[in-house]
């Protein structure tokens, strides 16, 4: 089993769907958790983190669930523009930060 | 100020040969890691430095081998070139060692093997 597994997709969708992904992980110590987003071609930058107590950016929201271990990130209100690839991160302490190999999404018109 | 920033953008190199590739971090960051994209298979971890010393390294043989300068710029050195090394190399840095905080990706280096 992957140490973080993700649904490779691709996600497609209308604009102005609401689209969800989910990200498991196998480390029941991991420690901190991000979501990355990856538009072709480009290096990952971070779209946000994932705290336990959920949390909001706007039109995205993250959400950690520690006792199923699985991270989830919900987009509402898609855009053309949140085409992308979204890669889960999980990070166990003491430096060991695998990334997932990502969910691909398209978003169109 | 100046992100991550990776040299050489592309290299072609042939079967046996051996790849250099240079990474030089935000200015303040510590920590630098190399990541490896091959195609459909995702970021899989490399190496990490920080303050010089390697930290940790991901399940990839030993023909991977990088350093870190006392300016905290790396290298990331391939040996023995095979095809399946083609891939694009992420270098990213961040503030702390941890990685609990932001890492901020070069735009990476994309090796070809032929």
């Amino acid at each position: 089993r992957k140490e973080v597994e993700q649904d490779p997709g691709p996600f497609n969708v209308p604009e102005g769907a609401t689209v969800a992904f989910n990200c498991t992980y196998s480390n029941s110590a991991s420690q901190s958790f991000f979501w990355y987003r990856q538009d072709c071609r480009k290096e990952p930058k971070l779209l946000m983190s994932v705290y336990s107590s959920g949390n909001e950016d706007g039109r995205f929201t993250a959400q950690l669930n520690r006792a199923s271990q699985y991270i989830s990130l919900l987009i509402r209100d898609s855009k053309l523009s949140d085409s992308a690839t979204y890669l889960c991160v999980v990070n166990t302490g003491g430096f060991k930060t695998i990334f997932g190999a990502g969910t691909r999404l398209f978003v169109k018109a | 100020e100046a992100g991550v920033t990776q040299s050489p953008t592309h290299l072609i190199k042939t079967r046996g040969q051996q790849a250099t590739l240079r990474c030089s971090p935000i200015s303040g960051h510590t920590s630098v890691y190399w990541y490896q994209q091959a195609l459909g298979l995702g970021l899989q971890f490399l190496l990490w430095y920080d303050e010089g010393e390697e930290r940790n390294r991901g399940n990839f043989p030993p023909r991977f081998s990088g350093r870190q300068f006392p300016n905290y710029s790396s290298e990331l050195n391939v040996n023995a070139l095979e095809l399946e090394d083609s891939a694009l190399y992420l270098c990213a840095s961040s503030l702390e060692g941890s990685m609990n905080t932001e890492a901020f990706f070069g735009q990476g280096t994309r090796l070809t093997v032929v």
